[in-house]
């Protein structure tokens, strides 16, 4: 079946401009992660989303970043006026349940370049 | 200090040989420890998921928690150029990373 699905795949910008990235997770999966991998470091946790519960924002480098799910299902993380410093791989996942005992499947991600 | 610790390396073993991935991590409180294999520009593919101490086996890979010294290792038996790879350790909830360890298998 279809995985986890993010678009775009790629994303050159200037500094100052917005940017909206996308997330297609895996069909019926309730959970949804953000995630940012800068080059040669791990994944930092940015936000979290469970069923229709408040989502955990606590990862949130700064109130320049946000994100929303509709309709339980497709999720956008947008990123207002971005620095160079933004410039990283965003990740997004999707799990069936309590990702504390369901595993966790990735997109490929959007490379995000800042100009 | 870091919630998980994992040599970044850069790693490189001849085909054939068994590969030793290693983690630490400082909170006592985790129970649910994850291996993720990740190659280059693509997502996270987890490879193993454990609860608690224990070792467990799928085929050449084997994951071990050691819950009493905060230590969990991945092996690989008999590493194949496939393999070459960055593996990433997590825990718990929301999926604590390791920075990754590089690993490459040399034919």
């Amino acid at each position: 079946g279809a995985g986890v699905s993010q678009s775009p795949s790629n994303k050159v910008t200037e500094k100052g401009k917005d940017v909206e990235l996308r997330c297609d997770p895996i069909s019926g999966h309730t959970a949804l992660y953000w995630y940012r991998q800068s080059l040669g470091q791990g994944l930092e946790f940015l936000i979290y989303f469970q069923g229709n519960s408040a989502p955990d924002k606590s990862g949130l480098p700064s109130d320049r970043f946000s994100a929303e799910r509709t309709g339980g299902s497709v999720s956008t993380l947008t990123i207002q006026r971005t620095q160079q410093e933004d410039s990283a791989v965003y990740l997004c996942a999707s799990s069936l349940g309590d990702p504390s005992n369901q595993p966790q499947h990735f997109g490929d991600g959007t490379r995000l370049s800042i100009l | 200090q870091k919630e998980v610790e994992q040599d970044p390396g850069p790693l490189s073993v001849p085909e054939g040989a068994i590969v030793s991935l290693n983690c630490t991590y400082s909170n006592s409180a985790f129970q649910y420890f994850m291996w993720y294999r990740q190659y280059s520009r693509k997502g996270p593919e987890l490879l193993m998921y454990t609860y608690s101490s224990g070792n467990k086996e799928d085929g050449r890979f084997t994951a071990q928690v050691d819950k009493s010294s905060k230590y969990i290792s991945l092996f690989i038996r008999d590493s194949q150029p496939s393999d070459s790879a960055t593996y990433l350790c997590a825990v718990s909830r929301q999926l604590t990373f390791g920075s990754g360890t590089q690993l490459t298998v040399l034919p």
